[in-house]
């Protein structure tokens, strides 16, 4: 059964820090890895997809990357903002169409 | 143009009530889900469905029953209501790769 664990649960940040948040997963035969971002009292937007043969995925300061091997996935958000304050969750699926398994999240907050 | 909407957003109800909660997806998806966050925020799957057919019933109480008229639609309907269902329901779709979510909605039962 596919368990998805992401470290550290809550992080603080001066603005302007470069960060990395970090997702692992048992069952290195994913199909794909989603990245979410949750504010308080607010639903999931879809950050980044990264499908099974990509290593990573950029969009603006985030970054994401994959090592299916060793079931790893790392966020990369450069030169943080007070605006980037959200919890990050991390999410995989095991084939198409399938629904995702989540992890706890991490809770992020960027100190102005 | 909200790609998944669920409604209502709020919802507060005495216990032993059943309550219904809608969700349209306008991305022209296949598969549609209800997803579970508990009080500690953890996102788990309840259903899933594709074309309108069950694909998935995680082990939900079958006071949970989903009903998919067509494709762009998965409502979920609740019988006789606890105050342990109290929970942000979230709607989600995809097409073979990425989920899209809907905004949630806050059950309270009291």
């Amino acid at each position: 059964k596919q368990e998805v664990t992401q470290i550290p649960a809550a992080l603080s940040v001066p603005e302007g820090e470069n960060l990395v948040l970090n997702c692992s997963f048992t069952d290195s035969a994913i199909y794909n890895l989603q990245w979410f971002r949750q504010d308080p009292g607010k639903g999931l937007t879809s950050l980044l997809l990264i499908q099974s043969s990509q290593r990573e995925q950029t969009s603006g300061r985030l970054n994401a990357s994959l090592d299916k091997s060793s079931g790893r996935s790392t966020l990369y958000i450069a030169a943080s903002q007070p605006g980037d304050s959200a919890t990050y969750l991390c999410a995989v699926s095991n084939s198409g169409n399938t629904p995702l398994v989540f992890g706890k999240g991490t809770r992020l907050s960027v100190i102005a | 143009d909200t790609a998944v909407s669920q409604t209502p957003k709020y919802l507060v109800t005495q216990m032993g009530n059943d309550k219904s909660i809608k969700c349209e997806q306008n991305l022209g998806h296949d598969t549609m889900y209800w997803y579970k966050q508990d009080s500690k925020k953890f996102l788990k799957i309840m259903f899933s469905y594709n074309n309108k057919e069950l694909i998935i019933n995680e082990t939900v109480p079958n006071r949970f029953s989903p009903k998919s008229p067509d494709k762009a639609h998965l409502n979920l309907h609740i019988n006789s209501l606890e105050l342990g269902d109290s929970a942000v329901y979230f709607c989600a779709s995809s097409l073979d790769t990425e989920a899209f979510f809907g905004q949630g909605t806050r059950l309270t039962v009291v």
